[in-house]
């Protein structure tokens, strides 16, 4: 079965630094990763996706995301953080089952860029 | 493109009520769809998933039943609600077919059961 991992239940970074958010999984066979952030009483908004080829993977409102088989992770960056930026934010993984069911989500990050 | 409604946003309800809240898509045919919980503001409980009209997969025990009575169309019920239904819904649709695809999320809907 697959899993997914949010070390940090909150980060906090000043504005204008970067910011990173980490994430590991655990999948077997080839693993599909996916980053969502959500705004109070939102859904989620799809950020980005890896799939498979460049390691480096960049989606939308600036952030990227780095994906590391040796050490099974994906963590979500941005090179200067926005005050915008401070949401959840969660990491997710597909089931490779083949089913319908297909993402399994961590536990979320709260994210919160100081002015 | 493609968007997904939800509706009521919010909702406040006396235990033992029923439930109904509703989701649809447009702009695409024979979507995957998705009903999730969201307790406390954080991790996500998958409740349901289809993959086409009348094929429901119910992922946990629970007095909740969802229905797809139309291609684009997504419903969340409960005969009698219970306090412990209180949370936020979110629905939720992707592609079908086999490439590896994202969820989109409706808005949600905030339910309290008092």
């Amino acid at each position: 079965a697959q899993s997914v991992a949010q070390p940090e239940d909150q980060v906090n970074v000043a504005e204008g630094n970067p910011l990173t958010v980490k994430c590991t999984y655990s999948v077997s066979g080839n693993p599909y990763l996916f980053w969502y952030v959500q705004y109070p009483n939102r859904g989620l908004q799809f950020l980005l996706k890896y799939i498979t080829g460049d390691n480096l993977v960049k989606g939308s409102y600036g952030f990227e995301a780095e994906f590391n088989k040796s050490q099974t992770s994906f963590h979500l960056k941005k090179p200067s953080a926005l005050v915008s930026d401070s949401a959840l934010y969660f990491c997710a993984v597909r089931d490779n089952s083949g089913s319908a069911r297909q993402l399994t989500f961590g536990s979320g990050t709260q994210l919160t860029v100081l002015p | 493109s493609q968007t997904i409604h939800q509706w009521p946003a919010t909702l406040v309800q006396p235990v033992g009520s029923p439930l109904s809240l509703e989701c649809t898509v447009e702009g695409t045919s024979n979507p995957n769809l998705y009903w999730y919980r969201q307790a406390a503001g954080r991790g996500l409980q998958l409740l349901f998933y289809s993959v086409g009209i009348g094929q429901i997969s119910s992922e946990v025990p629970q007095n909740l039943s969802a229905s797809r009575p139309q291609d684009r169309q997504f419903i969340l019920s409960s005969k009698k609600l219970l306090l412990s239904d209180s949370g936020f819904y979110l629905c939720a649709w992707s592609w079908s077919g086999t490439g590896i695809y994202e969820q989109y999320f409706g808005p949600g809907t905030r339910l309290t059961v008092t």
